[in-house]
């Protein structure tokens, strides 16, 4: 059972560039959730996807981020004209049940963003 | 201070002695879990704690919750120079209908010489 993918693992972007981060979580998991971590902080919460579905996007960015999570195929994470200071690393991690009060997320091992 | 913090934020030991990581948090949680992150690289969940719960043990790891303090602590007995890597303490708040947000702190690093 193949865990939670992403990829890339590392991506390189010039400034004004758009980044395009997937995620594929693991199999018979339909929550997905992404994360960023800034160089020495902690995750920090971004969007709880569902199939088809936009649960809560509270912790992104209002302009230039969007996520989606179609029908068929992965997670993606999208961040258009990318700035210096969406140089961090992006975790994806996914659940087999809504919310995480019993249930643990699994993560994937993230995609560190480098803005140049 | 924010959700989950970890304290000390680093910590030096030589293989073979334990290692105590505190975490604290503010608000009534739901469970608490402990994640190990090498440096570089993706999260690796160790244990999760209820909030009913007050000791738990899983192999070398021991973790205790105290909600009247709202605090955590994880031992590593017996380290290992595989053992350094960052560690994190991440919550659940028990309240609203947001609890699928997992809060971090920013970590202990733990560092074991050999």
């Amino acid at each position: 059972n193949a865990g939670v993918m992403q990829n890339p693992r590392h991506l390189v972007r010039r400034r004004g560039q758009e980044a395009r981060l997937r995620c594929s979580p693991m199999k018979g998991h339909s929550h997905v959730y992404w994360y960023r971590q800034l160089p020495e902080e902690g995750l920090k919460f971004m969007v709880y996807l569902q199939k088809e579905n936009i649960i809560d996007e509270s912790g992104m960015p209002k302009e230039r981020f969007s996520a989606e999570f179609p029908k068929e195929g992965p997670s993606i994470l999208r961040i258009q004209q990318v700035v210096r200071g969406d140089s961090a690393a992006y975790f994806c991690a996914s659940s087999p049940f809504p919310g995480g009060r019993r249930y643990e997320q699994y993560f994937g091992p993230g995609t560190r963003l480098t803005v140049t | 201070s924010q959700q989950g913090e970890e304290d000390p934020q680093a910590l030096s030991i030589q293989e073979g002695e334990n290692a105590t990581m505190n975490c604290s948090y503010k608000t009534s949680i739901n469970n608490l879990q402990w994640y190990r992150q090498n440096s570089g690289r993706g999260l690796v969940h160790l244990i999760l704690i209820r909030s009913n719960e007050r000791e738990k043990h899983s192999g070398r790891l021991r973790v205790t919750l105290d909600t009247s303090k709202k605090s955590s602590s994880l031992l590593i007995t017996a380290s290992r120079a595989a053992d350094t890597a960052s560690y994190f303490c991440a919550t659940y708040k028990n309240s609203g209908g947001s609890n699928y947000k997992l809060t971090f702190g920013k970590g202990t690093l733990l560092t074991v010489n050999p």
